[in-house]
């Protein structure tokens, strides 16, 4: 079946620099993606979405970009600060509201 | 406000053993959302209500799973008989009504089965 997956498992940035995660997708009728922040003990928290008519959306620190030719999606983190560290999760909307996750990178901060 | 709540926060049992997760979504929203989170992997949809009404239980187990949501609110997932593959995170999620409304998440409820 068709799915969401990551190309790292895990991201290791020293504080201060900007990352970047990466995720492919393989359904090209999905619409919708979103990213997830997952700390440790806690639910997924919505970080940001964006809609298949856009290539890149802004928000506070963070920008997602959608390239529909390669099916890729990335979550850019500038300025990375510990509280970043975590798991983070791209999800992908197959239709009626049914959210498709990949497996997750987990992002680590080195001071 | 007060986001998605459940209880219990863990929860410990042996198998065949019957246990029962419980879930307030957020205020007036209308879809709630049980999934299932091994560890390292992402969550995986087992069910979705529209209201009362499951709109969308193709990934429960039927045979060992059930779950209910009867005023529209709050909503409970069982397991009866628990297996060992049964130990996960259940997260529920709630949303204001079906599309691309954001899905907010609990903190889950961390299974172990021994």
């Amino acid at each position: 079946g068709e799915s969401v997956g990551l190309h790292l498992p895990t991201l290791s940035v020293q504080e201060g620099d900007n990352s970047i995660i990466n995720c492919a997708y393989s359904n090209s009728a999905s619409d919708y993606f979103i990213w997830y922040k997952q700390e440790s003990g806690k639910g997924p928290q919505f970080i940001i979405d964006i809609r298949s008519n856009m290539d890149k959306r802004q928000g506070q620190r963070v920008t997602v970009l959608l390239n529909k030719t390669v099916k890729h999606l990335s979550l850019q983190i500038a300025a990375t600060q510990p509280g970043d560290s975590a798991v983070y999760f791209c999800a992908e909307n197959q239709g009626a509201q049914k959210l498709v996750f990949g497996q997750g990178t987990r992002l680590t901060i080195n001071p | 406000e007060a986001g998605v709540v459940q209880s219990p926060r863990y929860k410990i049992i042996e198998k065949k053993q019957p246990v029962a997760f419980w879930c307030n979504p957020i205020s007036g929203h209308n879809t709630l959302y049980w999934y299932l989170q091994n560890l390292g992997q992402g969550p995986e949809l087992l069910i979705r209500y529209e209201n009362e009404e499951a709109v969308d239980d193709s990934q429960l187990p039927k045979d060992r799973f059930s779950a209910e949501r009867l005023k529209g609110v709050d909503s409970t997932l069982k397991i009866q008989p628990a297996e060992l593959g049964d130990s996960a995170v259940y997260l529920c999620a709630s949303s204001l009504a079906s599309g691309t409304d954001t899905q907010y998440f609990g903190p889950g409820t961390r299974l172990t089965v021994l």
